[in-house]
């Protein structure tokens, strides 16, 4: 599996925007980039995902960088209630019985001030 | 239901007991993800169907754990022989087929082995 590196921790004041910053040097030319988050106590949750084109929806933008080593999930206006551990992960489709697997690593632990 | 159901949501047991977690993923959605989370912990990967194919069982951490997913549907994680170490909370996903579909995760059953 492609692994990603995130820092283990960032912090950010409400109302400001967030760049959380996601590595995965060793991506294939068919990963997709996945962002989710987990707020306390509950699960997972979809956030954005892209293939090599940035993405922006609701929640937040997603830029991916030129040769996809990099991306980068940006929180436009930072609220309590992004306080979270956001999770970069690459998913697989190249084929075999890892098509689609998700596989999460640390995340990032998002602490917002009000 | 619209969501991914699991139960129970609590279960606690007595070690060397076997206990059947249950995951009611979103009709139509052809990838069912099992993970395990411990206190303060990232999610570990256990177990991945998708479709037909057989599962990615790379993640379960000894042969006391098994799980099986009956018409491509309802799943059933099982643990035999619980010990201690196996309190944890167990998560359960679901999403459909290809790399740009969302996984939606369930609550979560909380296992404590006493």
């Amino acid at each position: 599996d492609a692994k990603t590196t995130q820092p283990n921790s960032m912090e950010s004041n409400e109302e400001e925007p967030v760049h959380l910053p996601c590595n995965h040097s060793t991506i294939s030319g068919t990963d997709y980039i996945h962002w989710y988050r987990q707020l306390p106590s509950q699960g997972p949750e979809y956030v954005i995902h892209g293939l090599t084109s940035n993405v922006n929806n609701r929640m937040a933008s997603l830029a991916i960088a030129e040769d996809r080593k990099s991306s980068t999930l940006i929180l436009h206006r930072a609220t309590l209630r992004d306080a979270a551990v956001y999770y970069c992960i690459l998913r697989d489709v190249s084929g075999g019985t890892s098509y689609g697997k998700l596989t999460f690593g640390q995340g990032t632990i998002l602490t917002v001030h009000p | 239901g619209a969501g991914v159901s699991q139960s129970p949501s609590n279960k606690v047991t007595e070690k060397g007991k076997d206990v059947e977690l249950r995951c009611d993923p979103i009709s139509g959605h052809t990838a069912l993800y099992w993970y395990r989370q411990s206190l303060g912990q990232g999610l570990e990967f256990l177990i991945y169907f998708q479709g037909n194919s057989a599962p990615d069982k790379s993640g379960l951490p000894s042969d006391r754990f098994s799980a099986e997913r009956t018409g491509g549907s309802v799943s059933t994680l099982t643990i035999q022989r619980t010990q201690q170490e196996d309190s944890a909370v167990y998560l359960c996903a679901s999403s459909g087929q290809g790399g740009g579909t969302e996984a939606f995760f369930g609550q979560g059953t909380r296992l404590t082995v006493v």
